[in-house]
């Protein structure tokens, strides 16, 4: 079955320390590849995606992902946090072929101390 | 713009009640999704719509039906709602071209509490 894993669930960080958020996919075939943001008491917000071309990828509020095909794997990173990044990460893929939905990881879950 | 538009923002049920959440997009996209949210599950997907006049069972339909009103419109109905049910509730919609690359664009949830 297809799946999302995001490796970790909490994520607590100082400001200005640099993040790396895991991905890891379990697809067959050509993929499309999303990282979503939800601050606390809002909806979902897409940072940035990838469905072709070059594999780094760069989204709103200086966030980047960086999609390594021979890894499954779709990493979001930025490199100097601010305390108005806690909040909750989702990454999602879907198929590029025919009609297919999101699958959607557990979410990451990131508060930056001030 | 109101985007995707999600009524009500809260509602609280007793068990064995019936409702119908309401989602519209002013956005003219084919497909309209809806998903639930639960702490550490992330987003599941209920049921989807992919264009107008089809909609089609996710990953957790059980409990649940759906309705495509019309392009705009994509409503959720729970029939007899159980304490399970207690959840965020998000509508979504996207265009789909001739790939699946479009990003979906979120409501502000539905808090949906059971009792």
């Amino acid at each position: 079955a297809q799946s999302v894993s995001q490796h970790n669930h909490h994520v607590i960080l100082s400001e200005a320390a640099s993040l790396e958020l895991g991905c890891n996919y379990s697809y067959g075939g050509t993929v499309n590849l999303f990282w979503y943001v939800q601050y606390p008491g809002q909806h979902l917000q897409l940072l940035l995606k990838y469905f072709s071309g070059d594999p780094l990828v760069k989204g709103i509020k200086g966030f980047e992902a960086e999609f390594i095909k021979s890894k499954f794997s779709f990493n979001l990173r930025k490199p100097s946090v601010q305390w108005s990044d806690t909040a909750e990460y989702f990454c999602a893929v879907n198929l590029d072929s025919g009609y297919s939905t999101l699958t959607f990881g557990k979410g990451t879950m990131l508060l930056v101390s001030p | 713009n109101a985007g995707v538009t999600q009524t009500p923002k809260f509602q609280v049920l007793k068990t064995g009640q019936s409702m119908t959440l309401q989602c519209a997009q002013d956005m003219n996209h084919n497909s309209m999704y809806w998903y639930r949210q639960d702490p550490g599950m992330g987003l599941r997907l209920i049921y989807y719509s992919a264009s107008e006049g089809t909609t089609d069972k996710g990953e957790v339909p059980n409990g649940y039906n759906v309705s495509r009103l019309n392009k705009r419109e994509f409503s959720l109905r729970l029939e007899s709602a159980a304490p399970s049910q207690t959840s965020v509730y998000f509508c979504a919609s996207s265009e789909h071209g001739t790939g699946n690359n479009q990003p979906q664009h979120f409501g502000d949830g539905t808090r949906l509490s059971i009792l």
